[in-house]
């Protein structure tokens, strides 16, 4: 049972233009999403969190959104540059459970 | 870089046997976390240590385990291995244990054949 979905595997964007990274989860007890970024050969990288208190939080070029009634979480990248060219994975974490569950990634890919 | 070590970075092997994989946190953190990504899939959860104690179990077979040692380094053994087993195995750390992002490491790519 996946608890965490990305249903987009690709997503290919123009440099310059808005990236959007969705993700869907199905365990109403997640409280904390977080957005890792991952190139080949190297381990998923931290990249934005949001608790489910608020429903926005930016950083840079980065913001995520949260709409809790709709258990949906979207990753904003504006304006996308050639460096974010990578595997964008999703994850959910439950109050008092250490344990994050990911999605399944979407590869982004930045057209120059 | 992350600080976290993981070692080796490739391994082969055959069915049926069994191998070790190592991982250094970052200095400082005592949490000890173990994915499993097989091809075209999530990371999986495995299992998780907070300074040497079993924390949190995922589906992690019963040929796996791990532990985390006194100097907090943690290992993964996998036994009776199978060609299914083939994947990276990525650990993290963190530093408090609730709602922490995770440091992960570069992976061990492990190839049974």
């Amino acid at each position: 049972d996946q608890q965490v979905k990305q249903n987009s595997p690709s997503l290919s964007v123009q440099e310059g233009r808005i990236s959007i990274l969705n993700c869907d989860y199905t365990n109403s007890m997640f409280d904390y999403f977080l957005w890792y970024k991952k190139y080949p050969a190297e381990g998923p990288t931290f990249l934005i969190s949001i608790s489910s208190i608020k429903d926005k939080n930016e950083d840079g070029r980065f913001t995520v959104f949260l709409n809790k009634s709709a258990k949906h979480l979207s990753l904003h990248i504006v304006p996308s540059q050639p460096g974010d060219s990578a595997v964008y994975f999703c994850a959910a974490i439950a109050n008092g459970n250490e344990k994050l569950t990911f999605g399944t990634g979407t590869r982004l890919t930045i057209i120059p | 870089d992350s600080g976290v070590t993981q070692t080796p970075k490739h391994l082969i092997t055959a069915t049926g046997q069994r191998v070790t994989l190592r991982c250094s946190p970052r200095s400082g953190d005592l949490s000890v976390y173990w994915y499993q990504q097989s091809l075209d899939q999530g990371l999986q959860f495995l299992i998780q240590y907070y300074n040497g104690e079993e924390r949190a179990k995922g589906n992690i077979l019963e040929r796996f385990s791990a532990q985390q040692f006194p100097d907090l380094h943690s290992e993964l053994n996998l036994s009776s291995l199978e060609l299914g087993d083939s994947a990276l195995y990525f650990c993290a750390s963190s530093v408090d244990v609730l709602n922490s992002p995770l440091h992960f490491g570069n992976g061990t790519r492990l190839t049974v054949t």
